[in-house]
């Protein structure tokens, strides 16, 4: 199993600013996950995070909106960047330790003003 | 383009009776498949993995998978008003999960 420490939990952003969302796992792992939750919809996969090299994203999603970091093997940030309304969303970090379950932070809930 | 497909729902069952729940998945060369319950507001928690055709039981939960029809189910008997949530089928293959889009299930007291 792993634990992830997700934050912030929340927040109310301007439209036109960026939010750095974090996320803490309790072990190392390969590849950690971002993906979008919007209202009454499913999760939808931004991107797939490695240490040591460029994240790789999903269709429909870009580098220059959606930065990532993943300084080491137990850490990542996602960065929503010059939001717009349509960004509000529930932003999920997950983790597969062993290549099979899925593991998530407690998602940061966004809505831009 | 992978996919996982289920039928949104909202499903409604009285208490004490059988939930079923369903997905078919788009992918062969999936390896293993999982259910997941959502609380509103709250993130994804598993409930169910299954790995070969066939059912697996925990507790009040039955997993089935059919990998020649490319189908999932999930039953839940004996429903309690705490089993309303979103269920989430879901896939895995390839270093990714993909996710259906959950069946939001109502279980009336």
């Amino acid at each position: 199993s792993a634990v992830i420490s997700q934050k912030p939990s929340r927040d109310i952003c301007q439209r036109g600013t960026s939010l750095t969302i974090q996320c803490q796992v309790d072990s190392q792992v390969t590849m950690m996950f971002w993906y979008r939750q919007q209202p009454g919809q499913s999760l939808t996969l931004i991107a797939t995070a490695n240490q040591g090299s460029e994240a790789t994203y999903e269709s429909g999603f870009v580098i220059d909106k959606f930065p990532i970091s993943r300084p080491n093997l137990t850490f990542s940030t996602l960065t929503v960047s010059n939001m717009s309304p349509e960004d509000s969303s529930i932003y999920l970090c997950s983790v597969n330790p062993s290549n099979t379950e899925a593991f998530f932070g407690q998602g940061t809930r966004l809505t831009v003003v | 383009q992978k996919e996982v497909e289920q039928n949104s729902g909202p499903l409604s069952v009285p208490e004490g009776a059988i939930a079923s729940l369903n997905c078919t998945y788009s992918d062969r060369g999936s390896q293993s498949f999982f259910w997941y319950r959502q609380y509103s507001g709250k993130s994804p928690e598993l409930i169910m993995s299954i790995y070969s055709n066939g059912d697996k039981e925990d507790g009040r939960f039955t997993a089935q998978l059919n990998k020649a029809s490319q189908y999932v189910s999930l039953l839940i008997r004996d429903s309690q008003p705490s089993d309303s949530a979103t269920y989430l089928c879901a896939s895995y293959g390839g270093f990714k999960t993909i996710f259906g889009a959950g069946t939001r299930l109502f279980v009336k007291a």
